[in-house]
């Protein structure tokens, strides 16, 4: 599927830099979604928007900060991450929130902290 | 909160093989999801059920909802090195907009 776009592929970035993870979505989509997949573990939703708004914040360390310009566009800000973070970082989105709607995926970034 | 427990873990067929991937949720299932994810890589979106007793087919998967048991079915026929990879299932509880994933089954497909 080329409907949901992430970028970059591949991060690898100290523990003290600051990066971004771009996500683009052109199914006209108006929910957008970040996930972590780590080794071993379920996918854990990180965040959710709607309508370009946060509806859901998982308990996630400051150190992650989402921003969604518009229903197409999804990025996560990423400073002083810990080794832990390493991980695949998945983007989704889907039509509305309700319960019949599926979830598409992009490729993720794959992230290493050093 | 709900939890997705998938077996087998790991699966290694014969090509030309049938095979099933069992999902079963610790809670009441208001739709049960189907992925498919190569190592690495996003995940590909199979199938979506939503009522109990339903059953939806796609080429040779078959994917039936047994909504009493909270158990979900994924059956491949006629197995193929294409259908290698990571099947997941994602579940909604009661949030409309939170998936709740299984660990995945890993399936080999030897030719």
């Amino acid at each position: 599927e080329t409907g949901v776009t992430q970028t970059p592929r591949h991060l690898v970035m100290g523990m003290t830099n600051k990066k971004s993870l771009k996500c683009e979505q052109h199914l006209g989509h108006n929910a957008m979604y970040w996930y972590k997949q780590s080794a071993k573990k379920p996918l854990e939703l990180m965040f959710v928007y709607s309508l370009e708004e946060r509806v859901e914040n998982n308990s996630v360390p400051s150190r992650f900060s989402p921003e969604c310009p518009n229903s197409s566009h999804l990025f996560l800000h990423l400073h002083t991450l810990q080794p832990e973070d390493s991980a695949l970082y998945l983007c989704a989105s889907s039509q509305g929130t309700e319960k019949n709607q599926p979830q598409h995926f992009g490729d993720g970034t794959r992230l290493s902290i050093l | 909160s709900q939890e997705l427990e998938q077996s087998p873990q790991s699966l290694i067929v014969q090509e030309g093989k049938n095979l099933t991937i069992n999902c079963t949720s610790s809670k009441t299932l208001y739709g049960l999801y189907w992925y498919k994810q190569k190592y690495g890589e996003g995940l590909i979106f199979l199938m979506m059920l939503q009522k109990g007793g339903e059953e939806k087919s796609h080429e040779k998967i078959t994917a039936k909802l047994d909504e009493k048991k909270q158990q979900s079915s994924l059956h491949i026929t006629a197995s193929q090195p294409s259908h290698a990879g990571i099947y997941l299932c994602g579940a909604r509880g009661g949030s409309n907009y939170k998936l709740t994933f299984g660990k995945g089954t890993l399936l080999t497909v030897n030719p």
